[in-house]
């Protein structure tokens, strides 16, 4: 298979425990993009990489959220202190840079639970 | 304030005519646009896609028009078939690469 994975597929959480989650992109594209999607709504941006730099972070990704993509490949998501409100789906995209149009391909998301 | 907005959460369409899903946006900076299918536990899946010089793209049975005046959307899929029960979303973007989403509309296509 060799489109975006997500590890882990669910994940269920105490309020202020830390949670990490990561994404493996087609290895061929070298961007890639986190979105949070909650129940009822479509997904919104967080963050997104060109190769290993972080080059845009929307203003819903608070300080207790940090994301990294050290050597250009997969990445992680990391929530600290979880909150009941950091509930939601995290979807994973990626894309290949250079291309006319920024069709970005997505992972079948990890689904976070914080009791 | 939500730049894409898809107005109807829901469209039942019979098996065989046509489904025409819509999307209205905001921003006249958006110059690409595309559509998503998502089926439940499962990541959106890409569909169609059209740039803002063009008013039309068709690929198969799915078709997507563009009126840039009036900032406006759809989706056409001919026939429709039960496959394609799922819920779609309508997504545009500038020059910032990030994808801005709209609220989805779950289709359904029945016998």
């Amino acid at each position: 298979d060799t489109g975006v994975s997500q590890d882990p597929r669910h994940k269920i959480t105490k309020r202020g425990q830390n949670v990490t989650f990561r994404c493996d992109p087609i290895s061929e594209h070298n961007r890639l993009y986190w979105y949070r999607q909650t129940l009822g709504q479509g997904p919104e941006f967080l963050t997104y990489f060109q190769n290993e730099a972080q080059l845009e972070k929307s203003r819903l990704l608070s300080d207790r959220f940090s994301a990294e993509r050290p050597k250009g490949s997969f990445s992680t998501l990391e929530i600290q202190r979880t909150e009941q409100g950091d509930s939601a789906m995290y979807l994973c995209a990626s894309s290949l840079s250079g291309v006319s149009y920024n069709e970005q391909f997505f992972g079948p998301g990890t689904r976070l639970t914080v009791l | 304030d939500q730049q894409v907005k898809q107005n109807s959460p829901s469209l039942s369409v019979q098996e065989g005519r046509i489904s025409i899903l819509n999307c209205d946006y905001t921003n006249s900076m958006f110059d690409y646009f595309l559509w998503y299918k998502k089926y439940p536990a499962e990541g959106p899946t890409f569909l169609i896609s059209i740039s803002s010089i063009k008013d039309k793209n068709e690929d198969g049975r799915f078709t997507v028009f563009l009126n840039k005046s009036a900032k406006h959307l759809s989706l056409h899929i001919v026939p429709s078939q039960p496959g394609d029960s799922a819920v779609y979303f309508c997504a545009a973007s500038d020059n910032t690469d990030k994808l801005i989403f709209g609220t989805g509309t779950r289709l359904q296509v029945f016998p």
